[in-house]
């Protein structure tokens, strides 16, 4: 089946510093998403992305679609101690597989004050 | 509400017993899906409905997990004789389409003695 590699699987970083995170996969994706959890709560929903090459920011939040449709990387920029969570990318074929999401492991971000 | 609802948050049961889990979608959001989170793991599709019918329901582990939407609205995911590897953390998840961006609600966390 289709399978996202997310890496790095975790992050240990100082306040203020810049974090990237990215997702690989063999199969084409039609939508990259990337979604944040916090412990006890479900995914939010940070960015979506739907073209190739498309590159949408969220405040310090920035996130491309890669060229082959098989990648996508997140940016985080001067990260605060609330920007501590688990990030999963995601990814949609559509087709027959309509809207299944196929998720990444996910990254623990940890921030140091 | 202006977000997904799952209910019950928490829900601890014997080994054996059947359980029942609640979804109720953002309003006007036609298509539901259910996911499972195991301990640190990312998400794992289950089923997938747009309005009453689900389209595909390949990500159900066995034929103890059965699910319905009624209405269009509301969801259940009933478990049969649960055993312990049920446990888990159950998400539910609405969009406006099956292309579209899903938001997830916060969970049913089922433990299974």
């Amino acid at each position: 089946g289709q399978q996202l590699n997310q890496s790095p699987q975790s992050m240990f970083i100082q306040e203020g510093e810049d974090v990237s995170m990215n997702c690989t996969s063999s199969s084409i994706f039609n939508t990259w998403l990337w979604y944040k959890q916090d412990p006890g709560e479900g995914p939010v929903l940070l960015i979506a992305l739907y073209k190739a090459g498309e590159l949408t920011s969220n405040g310090r939040l920035t996130a491309q679609f890669g060229i082959t449709r098989k990648d996508s990387f997140l940016n985080i920029s001067a990260s605060i101690p609330s920007d501590v969570g688990i990030y999963f990318c995601a990814g949609l074929t559509g087709g027959t597989s309509y809207g299944k999401l196929t998720f990444g492991q996910g990254t623990i971000l940890t921030v140091h004050p | 509400g202006a977000g997904v609802s799952q209910s019950p948050s928490n829900k601890v049961t014997e080994k054996g017993k059947d359980v029942e889990l609640r979804c109720d979608p953002i309003s006007g959001h036609t298509a539901l899906y259910w996911y499972r989170q195991s301990l640190g793991q990312g998400l794992e599709f289950l089923i997938y409905f747009q309005g009453n019918s689900a389209p595909d329901k390949s990500g159900l582990p066995s034929d103890r997990f059965s699910a319905e939407r009624t209405g269009g609205s509301v969801s259940t995911l009933t478990i049969q004789r649960t055993q312990q590897e049920d446990s888990a953390v159950y998400l539910c998840a609405s969009s406006r389409g099956w292309n579209q961006p899903q938001h997830f609600g916060d969970g049913t966390r089922l433990s299974i003695l």
